[in-house]
């Protein structure tokens, strides 16, 4: 398998530019999380799916952030419009339910700078 | 989900044996106890899990005491490239799937 595939790797944009990162997670996994790194904040979950379906947002920081999943192959992190601060490593992981705790693969990570 | 507290950061030499202990006293029953490994400019990778006892793996050791109250990730004989960020996670299955929780981790540098 390929592992989690994340594009695009780096991304420069200028502020109030949408941004829309991408990922394919493993085949086969049914769980999907979208985290944001910084080096003041470490490392922050900011949504995970199960099934497709959003669980828990609650890490999103404000509306102009959005995540969508549309099939078990595909998500989205969008921001509208982007501001300098959203500038950080976006990981997504995936992982599959078995017994015991769930283990997370993670992507290579996008490196988003907002000018 | 449990809280871990672990040591921000962490040196030795090469060749050494480290052990990082993670604290975690809140651990639920049905907790297991989870560590991962960043390198710089990659995401987080799978090191190893377990639930009690001992559990050892072709990258490292993990040693759980019978309280579950914490666990040491022992890495023997550390190379250069050991440096990373190691963090200590605890979580448990439910049916909506496991957010786990990454804490600040803990920075190992290893020199010559």
């Amino acid at each position: 398998d390929a592992g989690v595939i994340q594009s695009p790797r780096h991304e420069v944009t200028e502020m109030g530019q949408e941004v829309t990162l991408r990922c394919k997670p493993i085949s086969g996994h049914n769980s999907l999380f979208w985290y944001r790194q910084t080096m003041m904040r470490g490392l922050e979950l900011l949504i995970y799916f199960n099934n497709n379906v959003p669980i828990d947002d609650s890490g999103m920081p404000e509306d102009r952030f959005s995540a969508k999943m549309p099939n078990a192959s595909f998500s989205t992190l969008k921001i509208q419009p982007s501001e300098p601060r959203d500038s950080a490593v976006y990981f997504c992981a995936s992982s599959s339910v078995r017994t015991g705790t769930d283990t997370q693969y993670f992507g290579p990570g996008t490196r988003l700078t907002v000018l | 989900l449990a809280k871990t507290t672990q040591p921000i950061s962490m040196d030795s030499y090469e060749g050494q044996e480290v052990n990082i202990t993670c604290s975690h006293n809140n651990i639920a029953t049905n907790d297991y106890i989870t560590w991962y490994q960043q390198f710089p400019s990659q995401g987080p990778r799978f090191i190893i899990q377990g639930y009690k006892t001992k559990v050892t793996n072709e990258v490292a050791s993990l040693f759980i005491p019978a309280d579950r109250k914490s666990s040491t990730l022992s890495l023997p004989r550390v190379s250069l490239s050991d440096t990373a960020v190691y963090y200590c996670l605890v979580g448990g299955p439910n049916q909506a799937g496991t957010a786990l929780i990454f804490g600040k981790g803990t920075t190992l540098s290893v020199s010559s």
